[in-house]
């Protein structure tokens, strides 16, 4: 088992909508969590992150966490065509000196 | 000018050539660490170091050796690079802040023929 997972994907959303992109991750040790953001043949830009149960909202971004259940999830309101691209998502692990990924989820935002 | 720089960006070597890649940064941060990148695997660590004299093992380190020549220099090599080192290549940094985010640079496409 991965330590961090996430569904591949594509996930097709029209524009306009509500994007949800989820994670899990196994090690209950793991404190925060991080968003990036990447495009393709492009680097992974950070886009929030989360270290505390509950919501926490960034423009049209709304990162969730949930430690009882080891999910986190990323919401895009109002989705453009622009946030097309793969979301990662990671986990501070190791005792806090290292951050786990997992694959990714590809969102594709479709006019 | 980009807080964290590679290079080269993109390099095509042949089997068991040596291959270096290098990393700057101008962001001040103590930690940085090197990631491949391969397609349906995600991103996985290779070594990290959290300053000069402290070099360590990522997941995947067999075949790869850093240097750390100063704070805002590391360097990966590949000794004798094969073609499943073929990927996308990258350097991150990160501070000592409580959260331990990472922030990338612009990575390397390396090809091993």
């Amino acid at each position: 088992q991965k330590e961090v997972e996430q569904n591949s994907g594509p996930l097709s959303v029209p524009e306009g909508a509500i994007a949800s992109l989820n994670c899990t991750y196994s090690d209950r040790g793991s404190q925060s969590f991080f968003w990036y953001r990447q495009y393709s043949g492009k680097s992974p830009e950070l886009i929030m992150f989360i270290y505390s149960n509950g919501d926490k909202e960034d423009g049209r971004f709304t990162a969730q966490l949930n430690k009882a259940s080891q999910y986190v999830s990323l919401l895009i309101r109002d989705s453009q065509p622009s946030d097309s691209a793969t979301y990662l998502c990671a986990a501070r692990t190791g005792g806090g000196n290292k951050l786990t990924f997992g694959t990714g989820t590809q969102l594709k935002v479709e006019l | 000018d980009a807080d964290v720089t590679q290079t080269p960006r993109n390099r095509i070597t042949k089997t068991g050539k040596r291959i270096m890649l290098e990393c700057s940064q101008t962001k001040g941060h103590d930690r940085m660490y090197w990631y491949r990148q391969d397609p349906g695997l995600g991103l996985r660590l290779i070594y990290y170091s959290f300053d000069v004299k402290d070099i360590n093992k990522g997941e995947i380190s067999d075949g790869y050796s850093v240097s750390r020549q100063a704070q805002a220099k590391f360097s990966l090599s590949l000794e004798s690079a094969i073609p499943n080192q073929t990927a996308l290549y990258f350097c991150a940094t990160g501070g000592t802040g409580t959260y331990n985010e990472q922030f990338f640079g612009p990575g390397t496409r390396l090809t091993v023929l």
